[in-house]
């Protein structure tokens, strides 16, 4: 069965300190990944794609098809990067997605 | 121009009654799809469609659930007999289109529905 893993409920780090948001996958296939996130009060929305490789806002995440693992990093986190932060799996026309990390960054 | 947009925001029913919960694509956008999201969880997959029509409904988690678009623009789940564990945010978002690499869904804000 196709799912995605997030392992870490709640994750938090100091401001400037690096950021890893673990995302791990099962599907027979070649995977489309996705990190959404959604802010305090706002309406979820897509942060980036794998197939982009592109970075947002200062985050990158690489596919890792051997590991299964589509982790979201980023060098130095802000204040305003405290949010939800779900991964998500494309499966035939629909999305799948993980349970969610929230990231919380002390200032 | 106007996001993806649910009505009610928030929606409180007692056991048992039926519900009708609206959403209101980005104008355009052929695929929709209705999410369930309770508490602590991601969104879970309900249904989703491609123009009128239902392409996937595997995800509705039984008869009580039911949704429709007729004009293929914008929908509405219904939810009869409701039960406590409804409980949650019901999530649409919309796309240009069904599947293909990359295609970005926008997400309304939810409806919050409550059964007590």
């Amino acid at each position: 069965a196709q799912r995605v893993t997030q392992p870490e409920k709640l994750l938090s780090v100091f401001k400037g300190a690096p950021v890893e948001l673990k995302c791990n996958y099962s599907y027979s296939g070649s995977p489309e990944l996705f990190w959404y996130v959604q802010y305090s009060r706002q309406r979820l929305q897509l942060l980036l794609r794998h197939i982009s490789r592109e970075s947002i806002k200062g985050f990158t995440a690489d596919l890792n098809k051997g590991e299964t693992s589509f982790h979201l990093k980023k060098p130095f986190a802000q204040e305003e990067d405290s949010a939800m932060y779900y991964c998500a799996l494309r499966r035939s026309d629909k999305v799948i997605f993980g349970p969610g990390t929230s990231l919380s960054v002390i200032p | 121009g106007a996001g993806v947009s649910q009505t009610p925001s928030n929606k409180v029913t007692e056991k048992g009654k039926y519900v009708e919960l609206r959403c209101d694509p980005i104008s355009g956008h052929t695929a929709l799809y209705w999410y369930r999201q309770s508490l602590g969880q991601g969104p879970e997959f309900l249904i989703y469609f491609q123009g009128t029509g239902a392409a996937d409904d595997s995800g509705l988690p039984n008869d009580r659930f039911f949704a429709v678009r007729p004009e293929g623009s914008v929908s509405t789940l219904k939810i009869q007999r409701t039960e406590r564990g409804d409980s949650a945010v019901y999530l649409c978002a919309s796309s240009r289109e069904a599947g293909g690499l990359g295609t970005e869904a926008f997400f309304g804000q939810g409806t919050r529905l409550t059964v007590v």
